[in-house]
């Protein structure tokens, strides 16, 4: 069965480091998207790539995260410097796009937490 | 107003019970529909997808009224492995939002023995 691969499964940091999350699409998948997941929240979109591109980045606060698809295989979003407030858990999830009508697969997440 | 609004619940409800869950969605545009569930720590799984004509998979059935921007799940028989939180999913069918999928707060169901 195809997943979708996410490093590292945890993440225990201190205020202010770098954190850097990684993801392995499914093979062929050509859309991408981060979500942050909290108790509060709910899950809330962060970034959103199709063929490598970003479409949407809005729902990403731009002074700290980034993300990016450096090749088809690997997405990374970054966190520099974290906070606190960044805790939570991070899903990537890819599918096949519009065309084909096509649900997201996500991958286990990245549990965050910033002391 | 969001794009997916869904009763939070929680529904507790006894081993081999119906029970229902609804969503409604705010743009008339969207194309796609979906039920995921999610269970405690892990990460949104697809349940099913929803068809205009409605569909059934075993003892799940989702349904969608595109006139009252309304979907529905029904599970029938419930089983205490059918736990969990299910979260209803809309993807956008137009404009610079195409195919991006919005997700609502998720509805919580407990089954106990």
């Amino acid at each position: 069965d195809a997943r979708v691969t996410q490093t590292p499964r945890h993440k225990v940091t201190e205020m202010g480091q770098e954190v850097t999350m990684r993801c392995q699409p499914i093979l062929g998948h050509n859309t991408v998207f981060w979500y942050r997941q909290t108790m509060m929240q709910g899950l809330e979109l962060l970034a959103y790539f199709r063929n490598r591109a970003p479409l949407d980045d809005s729902g990403m606060p731009k002074d700290r995260f980034s993300a990016e698809m450096p090749d088809a295989t690997l997405a990374t979003l970054k966190i520099q410097p974290s906070e606190p407030r960044d805790s939570a858990v991070y899903f990537c999830a890819s599918g096949l796009g519009v065309a084909m009508n096509s649900p997201l697969h996500f991958g286990n997440g990245t549990r965050l937490t910033v002391t | 107003r969001k794009e997916v609004e869904q009763d939070p619940g929680p529904f507790n409800v006894p081993e081999g019970a119906t029970v229902a869950f609804n969503c409604t969605y705010s743009n008339s545009a969207s194309q796609s529909f979906f039920w995921y569930r999610q269970d405690c720590r892990k990460e949104p799984k697809l349940l099913m997808s929803v068809y205009s004509s409605g569909n059934e998979d075993g003892r799940f059935t989702a349904q969608l009224n595109r006139a009252s921007q309304y979907i529905s799940l029904l599970i029938r028989d419930s089983k205490l492995s059918d736990s969990a939180t299910y979260l209803c999913v809309v993807m956008a069918g137009r404009g610079s939002t195409l195919g991006r999928l919005y997700f609502g707060r998720g509805t919580q169901l407990t089954v106990w023995p």
